[in-house]
């Protein structure tokens, strides 16, 4: 059974670093053609998907927020950390990570977020 | 970025009724197209991966349909359980990009 939980702070200031942590059961990261993803969602309103990282380490990134994030990988403690630096208020939002599953060979288009952590909410102010 | 495009924004109905959400892409996406269900305060899930394809576990009163820009979530008999919003992805080019989400409430 995969399971995914997201931990960090629920509070941060304007112009703060804020680094997530989704700690994973269930897979490997290891494993071939495996990915995680964190997608974001404001209050009330869409999902939005923000970065991921595959099993070999390839890396892949929001274009209007790629200068901001970075996301990495401890396969030996089955986590995975997304910071994302220069923080403003629109940035709060509920932040998920999710299993990403292909439903092909790597790389498939043919893929989707099949199971996701429960979230956690971030709120920017000072 | 590809744009993905719902409708309706929201939509009302009642237990029993048959229930369609269309999802438009701003370029052919060929059937790369996911759905998910969201209820409040908690995560989306997978309902329909691959336009059409049923994940592990959804009712089978939920398919999907559509290839290229224009894709449909069917619902054939709306359980009280089904009401929430629901989300299209496509999954054919990075970054993968979301709907704006369609709210189905109860009539």
């Amino acid at each position: 059974q995969i399971t995914l939980k997201e931990s960090g702070p629920t509070l941060v200031k304007p112009t703060q670093t804020l680094t997530l942590t989704c700690t994973f059961s269930g897979f490997s990261l290891s494993t071939s053609g495996v990915g995680v993803g964190w997608i974001r969602q404001p209050p009330g309103k869409a999902l939005e998907w923000l970065a991921l990282i595959y099993w070999n380490d390839d890396k892949r990134y929001s274009p209007s927020l790629k200068s901001r994030l970075t996301i990495t990988k401890d396969t030996s403690k089955n986590q995975v950390v997304l910071t994302m630096t220069n923080m403003d208020p629109v940035d709060t939002a509920t932040y998920y990570c999710a299993h990403r599953v292909d439903y092909g060979d790597y790389p498939s288009q043919r893929n989707a977020f099949d199971i996701w952590g429960q979230g956690t909410m971030v709120t920017v102010s000072s | 970025d590809i744009q993905m495009t719902q409708s309706p924004s929201s939509l009302s109905a009642s237990v029993g009724d048959r229930v369609t959400i269309t999802c438009r892409a701003s370029q052919s996406i060929s059937s790369y197209l996911n759905w998910y269900q969201q209820k409040p305060g908690k995560a989306p899930k997978l309902l329909i991966y691959a336009a059409s394809s049923l994940q592990s576990g959804v009712p089978s009163r939920f398919s999907g349909s559509g290839s290229g820009t224009d894709f449909t979530l069917t619902i054939s008999s709306l359980q009280p359980e089904d009401f929430a919003t629901y989300y299209c992805q496509q999954s054919y080019s990075t970054p993968p990009t979301f709907g704006q989400g369609t709210r189905l409430e109860i009539k």
